[in-house]
């Protein structure tokens, strides 16, 4: 079975432009969570996403935005980059929203360099 | 304010040595910790998990203990290999939602021939 996949793989941007980023979930997986990861740091959690509902937002301003479609995928939308958006984006699946023992599998992530 | 810390920053172990990789948190409301391991220009690849109803997990060469009055995690691999090389995080997820993982800092471990 595939896993979780990603859409570009690098982008590059220059201040001020607008970028969209694509996730395909694990198949059967309903839940969708993003992730920003800046050199040297953990991955720090942006939204996640269940049934095409935001179910949590993580520190971020409102710059950042996502959403997910009927089939489960989702894109994450980030206007007016600033240079501090450079960061490896991760997508993260997982089967439900809630309970106990839901381990989340991510993708390859998405290179982005804003200049 | 780091709810989750990894005060190693990076280990280096022999092979078949064991590696002990350490995690520490403050948050009461986690109750489910992982482990995970990333290469360079990866995703994190999932490696073990343990409930708070627990205080050990084995996974073959893998085995995470967990000792909740002191809020600390540790990873144990018997035996290191040099595949193992990489970084390894510990997240931690609260009571109630299978997401919003907090993450650790990560740990560089290097297994040496």
């Amino acid at each position: 079975d595939a896993g979780v996949t990603q859409s570009p793989t690098h982008l590059i941007k220059t201040r001020g432009q607008h970028v969209t980023l694509r996730c395909s979930p694990i198949s059967g997986h309903k839940s969708v969570s993003w992730y920003q990861q800046v050199l040297g740091q953990g991955p720090q959690f942006i939204f996640q996403y269940y049934e095409k509902e935001e179910r949590g937002r993580g520190n971020f301003p409102d710059r950042f935005s996502a959403r997910q479609f009927p089939n489960y995928s989702s894109e994450l939308n980030v206007n007016a980059l600033l240079l501090g958006d450079s960061a490896l984006y991760l997508c993260a699946s997982s089967p439900r929203t809630s309970g106990r023992s839901d381990t989340q599998y991510f993708g390859p992530g998405t290179r982005l360099t804003v200049l | 304010d780091q709810q989750v810390k990894q005060n190693s920053p990076s280990l280096s172990v022999q092979e078949g040595r064991i590696s002990i990789l350490n995690c520490d948190y403050t948050n009461s409301m986690f109750d489910y910790f992982l482990w995970y391991k990333k290469y360079p220009a990866e995703g994190p690849t999932f490696l073990i998990s343990i409930s708070s109803i627990k205080d050990k997990n084995e996974d073959g060469r893998f085995t995470v203990f967990l000792n909740k009055s002191a809020k600390h995690l540790s990873l144990h691999i018997v035996p290191s290999q040099p595949g193992d090389s990489a970084v390894y995080f510990c997240a931690a997820q609260p009571t109630g939602t299978a997401s919003k993982l907090t993450f650790g800092t990560g740990t560089r471990l290097q297994v040496t021939l």
